[in-house]
């Protein structure tokens, strides 16, 4: 079992590209979670989804964030536009049953807007 | 201050002597959990306390939850120079879709 995997690690976009991260859940999780953490501060909730649902996006900005889980494949965070204050680390989680195992989060996806 | 803030904002031990971090939220939760990151990694879930329970035990880690005072803690003992990271607590509220982080406590462990 990978846990769950996200990629990029690293990505670098100018200001006004589009930046795509990618997060696969642990095998048999059907639940996903982004967060997004800025230098030294905890993580904020963004957007949870399930397969082709998105259940709760109270966490997302209103415009230039936009996420998918679809039947098949990654959940994908997107963000169209990207300004200098979309640099921050994006986690991804994912569970089973959160109410007794919590959550397992992956390495993240550090974007860097220049 | 938002929910789930830990006390103190950095500790810094000598290897072998105990580490305590405190937690503070503010509404009625479902449980409580605690992670550990290491820099520039992502998070690693360490324990989960449920709103019915007080205290938690795995390994080296000693969790306490007090729901009157919307507080809990987490102690390391005999600290080890590998302990150094930092450590948040997340409360999942009920019926709530998310866990709503502090800001953590920076540890650092001297060998």
């Amino acid at each position: 079992n990978a846990g769950v995997m996200q990629n990029p690690r690293h990505l670098v976009r100018r200001r006004g590209q589009e930046a795509r991260l990618r997060c696969s859940p642990m095998k048999g999780h059907s639940h996903v979670y982004w967060y997004r953490q800025l230098p030294e501060e905890g993580l904020k909730f963004m957007v949870y989804l399930q397969k082709e649902n998105i259940i709760d996006e109270s966490g997302m900005p209103k415009e230039r964030f936009s996420a998918e889980f679809p039947k098949e494949g990654p959940s994908i965070l997107r963000i169209q536009q990207v300004v200098r204050g979309d640099s921050a680390a994006y986690f991804c989680a994912s569970s089973q049953n959160r109410d007794t195992y919590g959550y397992t989060f992956g390495s993240g996806t550090r974007l860097t807007v220049v | 201050s938002q929910q789930g803030e830990e006390d103190p904002q950095a500790l810094s031990i000598q290897e072998g002597e105990n580490a305590t971090m405190n937690c503070s939220y503010k509404t009625s939760i479902n449980n409580l959990q605690w992670y550990r990151q290491n820099s520039g990694r992502g998070l690693v879930h360490l324990i989960l306390i449920r709103s019915n329970e007080r205290e938690k035990h795995s390994g080296r880690l000693r969790v306490t939850l007090d729901t009157s005072k919307k507080s809990s803690s987490l102690l390391i003992t005999a600290s080890r120079a590998a302990d150094t990271a930092s450590y948040f607590c997340a409360t999942d509220a009920n019926q709530g879709n998310k866990l709503v982080f502090g800001a953590g406590t920076i540890l650092r462990v001297k060998s």
